[in-house]
């Protein structure tokens, strides 16, 4: 099974500031068809998780273009441009492309400071 | 409007079973590959059980292989999930949600507690 490896496990952040989150996986998430199939999601306090974006770096209807995807092979990374008070909650990253299973990051808390 | 609503959760003692439903509405449940994914208290996601659009092939995580069963009734709009010899250790929330690039939706979730 592909191992998905996040960090930090917890971030503070100051508003207004930048925030990234790095996930890593134990082999190449490059598929055969020429995707990658990494995806992003946030779950908020209390919440269902919601995608962010799909296949590295298409951001979901109606998600702010603060947030942003990018990387290849096992190296990805979600940047926040400059983190507001709604963007609170845990950040999880999940590969598709060697499946199943479908396998998740342990997930990164974003707090602010 | 998307809606997913599972239901079905509760309190069940070891070895017991239970039956979990995802009733959608907003989108037609026949075109679209479906997930069951749980959360166990203050932990992360783990993805449990995958079936196709058309039924014809369902996958399942190795920890619940030979006890769960996912199924989905189309003409009804609902996706299934049959749990049976649960464990401490299944205890979790339990949503579903979509499998699409195209179309991600998640339920809100129902809470299955396995505890004598």
């Amino acid at each position: 099974d592909v191992v998905m490896t996040q960090s930090p496990l917890s971030l503070p952040v100051t508003l207004g500031q930048p925030a990234s989150i790095s996930c890593r996986s134990s082999q190449s998430l490059l598929y055969s068809d020429g995707n990658t199939y990494l995806t992003w999601f946030q779950q908020r306090p209390g919440q269902s998780p919601r995608r962010l974006i799909y296949k590295v770096s298409n951001r979901d209807s109606g998600v702010p273009d603060r947030f942003s995807g990018s990387g290849s092979g096992t190296d990805f990374t979600l940047k926040i441009s400059r983190v507001e008070a709604e963007d609170v909650g845990v950040y999880y990253c999940m590969q598709s492309t060697h499946w199943p299973p479908l396998t998740f990051g342990g997930g990164t808390k974003v707090e602010i400071k | 409007q998307v809606q997913l609503v599972e239901s079905g959760g509760g309190v069940v003692q070891p070895g017991g079973s239970l039956r979990l439903s995802c009733a959608v509405s907003g989108f037609t449940l026949s075109h679209y590959d479906m997930n069951w994914v749980r959360q166990a208290p203050g932990k992360g996601l783990e993805w449990v059980a995958f079936a196709r659009y058309d039924g014809t092939n369902n996958y399942y995580a190795d920890f619940v292989k030979g006890r769960f069963t996912i199924s989905r009734d189309n003409s009804r709009n609902t996706l299934y999930l049959q749990m049976n010899s649960l464990r401490a250790d299944d205890t979790a929330v339990y949503y579903c949600k979509t499998d699409s690039n195209a179309f991600d939706a998640w339920g809100q979730g129902t809470m299955v507690t396995v505890s004598s």
